[in-house]
């Protein structure tokens, strides 16, 4: 079945050691999202591709970065996670801009900063 | 900064009872109102994608409707399941972005 797919489902890093959660789709979408969602939080967007072109939130902390390398994989990388980086990563996908669908999400990556 | 919110926070319910969360949102500017039920360890799924006042979607014993001149949406579950056990999140569409409430945590005893 085509799904989006995040590895690994659970990531233990340590206090300013980079790590890097990934993402991979087989629906052949062209917009990807990573979102942040804090224990008993709203997930929130960091930031978004439109095919190649990276879209930034305002308030993403310098500390995340993301890469596309091609349509189908996008990575986010903390260059050093703070303890309060320790959350549930979410990696989703919609077809195009315009689309009026849903966003179809994976089953995330839970990050623990020790 | 726009604010959905989601109540009540957490619900418990025997098996047989039928139950319903509230989503509100701020604003009617917005292009659709998405439901998503998400399990432990597994991938948040689409329930419901509703753009209109009025609009009422359902799927098998799960239904929705959306409110935008008052401004909230419910989610109702009649004969609730232990299958029915998830966090249940709503979020508004603005352009291409999702802006999401914190979820309704449903637990459904045998």
């Amino acid at each position: 079945d085509a799904m989006v797919i995040q590895n690994p489902r659970y990531q233990v890093t340590q206090f300013g050691k980079p790590v890097t959660l990934s993402c991979s789709q087989t629906l052949n979408h062209n917009v990807m999202y990573w979102y942040q969602q804090k224990s008993s939080q709203a997930p929130k967007l960091l930031f978004h591709y439109y095919d190649k072109d990276f879209n930034n939130e305002a308030d993403t902390p310098d500390n995340f970065q993301s890469r596309r390398p091609n349509t189908s994989f996008c990575f986010l990388d903390i260059r050093s996670p703070g303890l309060g980086d320790a959350a549930m990563y979410l990696c989703a996908t919609r077809p195009h801009i315009e689309s009026p669908d849903t966003q179809y999400f994976g089953p995330g990556t839970r990050l623990t900063v020790l | 900064i726009l604010n959905v919110e989601q109540s009540p926070q957490s619900l418990h319910v025997q098996e047989g009872d039928s139950t319903n969360f509230t989503c509100s949102f701020p604003s009617s500017n917005f292009y659709a109102l998405h439901w998503y039920r998400w399990e432990t360890a597994k991938s948040p799924e689409a329930l419901f994608v509703m753009t209109l006042n009025g609009d009422e979607k359902k799927k098998g014993r799960i239904s929705a409707t959306l409110n935008t001149k008052e401004g909230y949406s419910y989610l109702y579950i009649k004969g609730s399941q232990p299958e029915d056990s998830a966090t249940y999140l709503c979020a508004l569409r603005y352009t291409d972005k999702l802006i999401f409430g914190t979820g309704t945590r449903l637990q459904v005893f045998p």
